[in-house]
């Protein structure tokens, strides 16, 4: 069955530091891969997606992830943490299979960043 | 501004009361889309709409119904609600011409209680 795994319910990280939200994914073929993020109260905002070609994707607010083929992995990383990066991440994965455009969510992993 | 909307934001309910939340977008996106949201497993797709007067079921869509009408708009009806339809609504959107690499847009949210 195709699915996403975001292995972490929370990721605390002092202001400052650098800081890493896992995602791994199960589906078959080549995916395409997002990240959203969902504040409080608010709806989900993209970040970034990779689609093809360099591993290493930047998107808002100072985001980068870093797809990994052989590890199924696409990783969301930044390298000084801020407070009002404290929010809901969600990794997602478009399949090749299935309805159009559907995305398959990760179950989220809250981000909490102290001052 | 470029966003998609819904209506009402919080709904509390009874089991049996019919009930629409409307979803409306204004970037002439082909493709709309329902998900629920709940604790640990993620958003789930409910049901998806290429164009107008075409519709899908997604992998949740029990209790659920929607019709495409108009391209701008896709509401989600729940005929008889139950408790465990009980969750966070989002709406989403996207381009169909770039492919299924488009972003989808989501909705603010739609916070539903079913008494």
């Amino acid at each position: 069955a195709q699915s996403v795994a975001q292995p972490e319910d929370q990721v605390n990280v002092a202001e400052g530091n650098p800081l890493t939200v896992k995602c791994t994914y199960s589906v078959s073929g080549n995916p395409y891969l997002f990240w959203y993020v969902q504040y409080p109260n608010r709806g989900l905002q993209f970040l970034l997606k990779y689609i093809t070609g360099d591993n290493l994707v930047k998107g808002s607010y100072g985001f980068e992830a870093e797809f990994n083929k052989s590890q199924t992995s696409f990783h969301l990383k930044k390298p000084s943490a801020l407070v009002s990066d404290s929010a809901l991440y969600f990794c997602a994965v478009r399949p090749f299979s299935g309805g159009y455009n559907k995305l398959i969510f990760g179950a989220g992993t809250r981000l909490a960043v102290h001052p | 501004e470029a966003q998609v909307t819904q209506n009402p934001r919080y709904l509390i309910t009874v089991t049996g009361k019919k009930l629409t939340v409307t979803c409306s977008q204004n970037m002439n996106h082909e493709y709309m889309s329902w998900y629920r949201q709940d604790p640990g497993l993620g958003l789930r797709q409910i049901y998806y709409s290429m164009n107008v007067e075409v519709t899908d079921k997604g992998d949740v869509p029990e209790g659920y119904k929607v019709s495409r009408k108009e391209k701008r708009n896709f509401p989600l009806i729940l005929e008889s609600p139950s408790p465990n339809q009980t969750s966070l609504y989002f709406c989403a959107s996207s381009l169909i011409a770039g492919g299924p690499q488009e972003t989808q847009y989501f909705g603010p949210g739609t916070r539903l209680l079913v008494l």
